[in-house]
């Protein structure tokens, strides 16, 4: 079955930097579009950002723009996520999602998730 | 921006739950809701407003009328319960609305 498992999550300082990751099992992950989306403590879900199933293709929420990036290894069936210029805002919890998969292409829907690691940001 | 109603809703096991997600702008059927339990990761319910994701009971169904977009759950059964979430895939960044909370009495 379809397993998505985050680590790398933990309490850094303002200004610091964390490298978040996810990995995959159950399914041919190179063929799947891979998505990160954050949950703050007690609030709803923002979408972060998305990678295309080669590699070669991202999106970002403007939020996280130039401090974060997304980035994947088909080989080690693994998505990343970079985050530098961490904020206090940024604390959260970081689920990755499979992108749904009908007709060979993303369909930006997230069909599958972890179940997330938390990040705090805090001095 | 998609905006949901009503925040929190109470109803008894049997009865109809009926959630909406209001679109500021058109994005034709592009629009999945997603059901959330304390503590647990979201589950996807339905995609291009209406229909069902993988080993969704038929009880939930999606419909849509203009930027109106409505999910309901009939027959309500002790497990519905949590927060319901909508999300459009038209336009970036893709976006949630703020979630409804359901609650079984």
């Amino acid at each position: 079955q379809v397993q998505l498992v985050e680590s790398g999550g933990g309490v850094v300082q303002p200004g610091g930097s964390l490298r978040l990751s996810c990995a995959a099992s159950g399914f041919t992950f190179s063929r799947y579009g891979m998505h990160w989306v954050r949950q703050a403590p007690g609030k709803g879900l923002e979408w972060v950002a998305f990678v295309q199933p080669d590699g070669r293709d991202t999106n970002y929420v403007e939020s996280v723009k130039g401090r974060f990036t997304i980035s994947r290894d088909n080989s080690k069936k693994s998505l990343y996520l970079q985050m530098n210029s961490l904020r206090n805002e940024d604390t959260a919890v970081y689920f990755c999602a499979r992108d749904l998969l009908l007709w060979e292409l993303p369909e930006y829907y997230f069909d599958s998730w972890g179940q997330g690691t938390l990040v705090t940001v805090s001095s | 921006v998609l905006t949901q109603s009503p925040a929190t809703l109470s109803l008894s096991p049997g009865e109809s739950a009926t959630l909406s997600c209001r679109a500021s702008q058109s994005i034709s059927r592009y629009l999945a809701w997603y059901q959330q339990k304390p503590g647990q990761a979201p589950r996807l319910l339905i995609y291009e407003a209406s229909n069902r994701a993988t080993g969704i009971p038929a009880r939930f169904s999606g419909s849509v009328s203009g930027t109106d977009f409505t999910l309901t759950i009939s027959s309500l059964d002790p497990e519905d319960f949590g927060v319901f979430y909508c999300q459009q895939r038209s336009t970036w960044p893709l976006s949630f609305g703020q979630g409804t909370r359901l609650e079984i009495k």
